[in-house]
């Protein structure tokens, strides 16, 4: 019962390097989401999908990308690293839509960027 | 635009006292509200959550309740014991958006 399994636990960068945070869910959830977390400023909508080739970007997605080619995997890419992208990432993914289910969190994933 | 909003940093309450956390929200849309609790170095995990026709919904010794004419929704947690002490984010989603809002958090810390 691995449920959502993210990629590395920790990361550090340098200014203008590129990486891709890794995310995994084993619970055929059609819907994923990766969130950011900042102190004191709570969780922040970065992209979405809602099946297999269907991404949206959500409340904070500049400076990031997203593919999601199987209903298993959503990877979120960093192009060129900034130290503002310092955060927390979490992935997550729901088997129903908003307004019915919960959404199920991955570990998180803790990025710095020098 | 905070569309859901968590007034209060912290909060500490005795063991065996009540935790009352609070979220306001200012999308008259939003029709699902979930709560999350989230201990250090580790993800949010669910908690409870209502639905728009209810006012309120318990599971053992947590209730959430439901203002809508308010915006505002409330956690409470009756007891409280220690192990409670952690973040608590409340979150929204409206219909046909396909992602939920979270608020900024409370710290809750239950003292023994």
């Amino acid at each position: 019962n691995a449920g959502v399994t993210q990629t590395p636990k920790f990361r550090i960068l340098k200014i203008g390097q590129s990486m891709t945070l890794q995310c995994t869910q084993d619970m055929n959830h059609n819907y994923m989401y990766w969130y950011r977390q900042d102190p004191g400023m709570g969780l922040k909508l970065i992209y979405y999908s809602v099946g297999a080739g269907i991404t949206d970007k959500g409340e904070v997605p500049n400076g990031y990308n997203v593919s999601r080619s199987t209903t298993e995997d959503f990877p979120l890419r960093l192009e060129l690293a900034a130290p503002s992208q310092t955060s927390v990432y979490f992935c997550a993914s729901s088997r129903q839509s908003p307004n019915t289910g919960e959404l199920f969190f991955g570990e998180g994933s803790r990025l710095t960027v020098l | 635009d905070q569309q859901v909003k968590q007034n209060s940093p912290s909060l500490s309450v005795q063991e065996g006292r009540i935790s009352i956390l609070n979220c306001d929200y200012t999308n008259s849309m939003f029709d699902y509200f979930l709560w999350y609790k989230k201990y250090p170095a580790e993800g949010p995990t669910f908690l409870i959550s209502i639905s728009s026709i209810k006012d309120k919904n318990e599971d053992g010794r947590f209730t959430v309740f439901l203002n809508k004419s308010a915006k505002h929704l409330s956690l409470h947690i009756v007891p409280s014991q220690p192990g409670d002490s952690a973040v608590y984010f409340c979150a929204a989603s409206a219909p046909g958006t396909y992602k939920y809002i979270f608020g900024t958090g409370t710290r809750l810390k239950v003292l023994a």
